[in-house]
């Protein structure tokens, strides 16, 4: 079975400041990917980034960047210049390659961003 | 068509009565997810389809609930006897499967937002 932990329940920055959002999982799994979602208000579920763990590099589109560390079981999500509309619930989630492929959420971090 | 849509967007129903919750994935996705999200709660699995696979249930709380697949394209969540702790959003998801379709991660509906009163 697969658990994951978001320890920060909320997180307030400054708009243009730099946020980093933790996430720490436990999967029996050896070959897996890692995401994360973002949920505004609007209550859509958004694919922010994504991790190959078979990959050592950091995955970054944007101004979203992840730091990976396999061994820890960490992927902890990095929002530069952060802006009103990242505002939202941030979830991370793993998901294996075999079985059901279902992924599995943590109970995510509220973000807000102010002007 | 273009995304995952889910009907009704919002429901309110009286405690006891039968809920139907529509899901209809993108074309050609043949995994379908049914999550739920309590009020600022994460996502909790409730029940997974994949062709013509017989559908994990793992996740369903009770034998109120109960969900099916109809030609491996629209799915129907219904909820029996409804509770007021059945009051939550409840979210639709699709993806392709196996191989390097897992890693596109699943496309979300907007949810249907179920109330019991």
């Amino acid at each position: 079975a697969q658990t994951v932990t978001q320890s920060q329940p909320e997180m307030s920055v400054q708009e243009a400041e730099t946020v980093t959002l933790s996430c720490t999982y436990d999967t029996s799994e050896s070959n897996y990917y890692l995401f994360w979602y973002k949920q505004p208000p609007s209550r859509q579920m958004i694919l922010v980034i994504r991790q190959e763990a078979y990959k050592q590099q950091n995955a970054t589109e944007n101004r979203f960047s992840v730091n990976f560390q396999k061994a820890a079981k960490s992927f902890s999500l990095k929002i530069s210049d952060s802006q009103l509309g990242d505002t939202a619930m941030y979830f991370c989630a793993p998901r294996p390659i075999q079985g059901a492929q279902k992924l599995v959420f943590g109970q995510g971090t509220r973000l807000t961003i102010n002007p | 068509g273009a995304g995952v849509s889910q009907s009704p967007s919002n429901k309110v129903t009286e405690k006891g009565k039968d809920v139907e919750l529509r899901c209809d994935p993108i074309s050609g996705h043949t995994a379908l997810y049914w999550y739920r999200q309590s009020l600022g709660q994460g996502l909790e699995f409730l029940i997974y389809f994949q062709g013509n696979s017989a559908p994990d249930k793992s996740g369903l709380p009770s034998d109120r609930f109960s969900a099916e697949r109809t030609g491996g394209s629209v799915s129907t969540l219904t909820i029996q006897r409804t509770q007021q702790e059945d009051s939550a959003v409840y979210l639709c998801a699709s993806s392709l499967a196996g191989g390097t379709w897992i890693g596109y991660g699943y496309t979300f509906g907007s949810g249907t937002r179920l109330t019991v009163v």
